[in-house]
């Protein structure tokens, strides 16, 4: 059973602080890994998608990182800010294309204080 | 806005009863729509594939007699839980694949069986 891990479950930072999140997943033979964001009481949204042959892809201050071998993968934020608040959510496309069905992690919550 | 709409985004019901989610596809056609249910501090979790024309493929662990899936149109794909009881609130999400690597998720329902 394939299983993705984020940590930490919870993350509280100051305005303007740069900060990392993780998540590991225990299968490498991966398709895609995607960070999505999740407002309360709301759906999700797509951050960035990572092919397996990527090991990283940018969107303005999000970053994302992709290491297959050692089934791990980062997010960073630059410059975070109180918008930034809400549960990132990594994803992994273990089914390859064509299939698109994903496997959650249980997400990292953030705050940033203003 | 919104390319992928969930309706009721909230939803009592009393046990013993059966409720309809819709999830439709705005403004483009969904051949694949993807239903997850997430816990309280869990992973959201695939319960069913939903393909346009066909039945439903359920993962494993999931009645497909109790979570009535009907995908009758490229637009429109619903889950209906009958014979709901307590153990059945959740939040149940749906997503929408368009082609390759774009999907959208919906915004999601709460459902609350009393």
């Amino acid at each position: 059973k394939q299983e993705v891990t984020q940590i930490p479950a919870a993350l509280s930072v100051p305005e303007g602080e740069n900060l990392v999140l993780n998540c590991s997943f225990t299968d490498s033979a991966i398709y895609n890994l995607q960070w999505f964001r999740q407002d309360p009481g709301k759906g999700l949204t797509s951050l960035l998608l990572i092919q397996s042959s990527q090991r990283e892809q940018t969107s303005g201050r999000l970053n994302a990182s992709l290491d297959k071998s050692s089934g791990r993968s980062t997010l960073y934020i630059a410059a975070s800010q109180p918008g930034d608040s809400a549960t990132y959510l990594c994803a992994v496309n273990y089914s390859g294309a064509g299939s698109y069905q994903l496997t959650f992690g249980k997400g990292t919550k953030l705050s940033v204080i203003p | 806005g919104a390319v992928v709409s969930q309706h009721p985004s909230r939803v009592i019901c009393k046990s013993g009863t059966s409720v309809k989610i819709e999830c439709r596809s705005l403004d483009f056609q969904a051949t694949t729509m993807f239903w997850y249910r997430q816990f309280p501090k869990q992973s959201l979790m695939l319960m069913a594939t939903s393909n346009e024309g066909s039945k439903a493929t359920y993962e494993q662990g999931v009645e497909k007699d109790k979570f009535l899936i009907n995908h009758a149109s490229l637009t429109l794909s619903t889950l209906t839980v009958t014979s709901a009881h307590p153990e059945d609130s959740s939040f149940y999400i749906c997503s929408a694949r368009i082609s390759g690597n774009t999907i959208y998720f919906g915004e999601g329902s709460w459902l609350t069986v009393v």
